[in-house]
């Protein structure tokens, strides 16, 4: 069974539309994120919530805007898609952000281009 | 503001071979983790080992096990007897309230 799934996996998009990501984790766990991975690899923490509670909400465009319906379920949602937003975008999720020991299981990332 | 540097972009070892990963980090914090993720070719990200910061005994994870300097701040990773399914990408990570990742170090395991 899938721990933490995406979808889509590939997401192919021109400049200017309105796309969403879903993940789901079938886990447990109190707390999801959402974490961009550019082209350098370099892996960037966007968005994390506790029981469908905002609780980190780093630098981010308005463009994105992140929803948990409930705790096994975050949803990015991207407007006016950019060029620049072409990246893997990973969900992942914790067993509880206080407890810094836990790992975060990562889902299986989305590739999302924008031409 | 807590950082993680990886100062080797990329790292060879002949399989069988020993091969040490370096990562340095910074925070003001006294109660953090630090983490090693595998990102194999697949993209899936994969928990190699974990060290909790107030725990002297370095950590081990069969071949995986990391040489923890708190007071130099340093957290690499060495692999034993390396397999050609250890290629990948690793990435360093601290914890403290949030996870921040290093650049990563790509890592070519050669038959």
């Amino acid at each position: 069974d899938t721990a933490v799934s995406q979808t889509p996996k590939y997401l192919v998009t021109q400049m200017g539309n309105d796309k969403s990501i879903k993940c789901e984790q079938n886990l447990g766990h109190d707390t999801m994120y959402w974490y961009k991975q550019d082209s350098k690899k370099f892996l960037k923490i966007m968005f994390s919530y506790n029981n469908k509670e905002l609780i980190i909400n780093e630098t981010v465009p308005n463009r994105f805007s992140p929803k948990s319906p409930d705790k096994a379920h975050l949803n990015l949602h991207i407007n006016s898609l950019e060029l620049g937003d072409s990246a893997v975008y990973f969900c992942a999720s914790s067993q509880d952000t206080s407890r810094k020991f836990y790992e975060q299981y990562f889902g299986p990332g989305t590739r999302l281009t924008v031409t | 503001a807590q950082t993680v540097t990886q100062s080797q972009p990329e790292m060879s070892v002949q399989e069988a071979e020993t091969v040490t990963l370096s990562c340095t980090y910074d925070t003001s914090e006294n109660n953090y983790y630090l983490f090693w993720y595998k990102q194999p070719p697949s993209r899936q990200m994969i928990l190699v080992i974990r060290q909790e910061a107030y725990k002297q005994q370095n950590a081990t994870e069969n071949r995986f096990s990391v040489n923890f300097q708190k007071a130099a701040k340093s957290f690499s990773l060495k692999i034993s007897d390396s397999q050609l399914g250890d290629t990948a990408m690793y990435f360093c990570a601290l914890n403290t309230d949030k996870l921040i990742f290093g650049t990563g170090t790509r890592l070519q395991v050669f038959p």
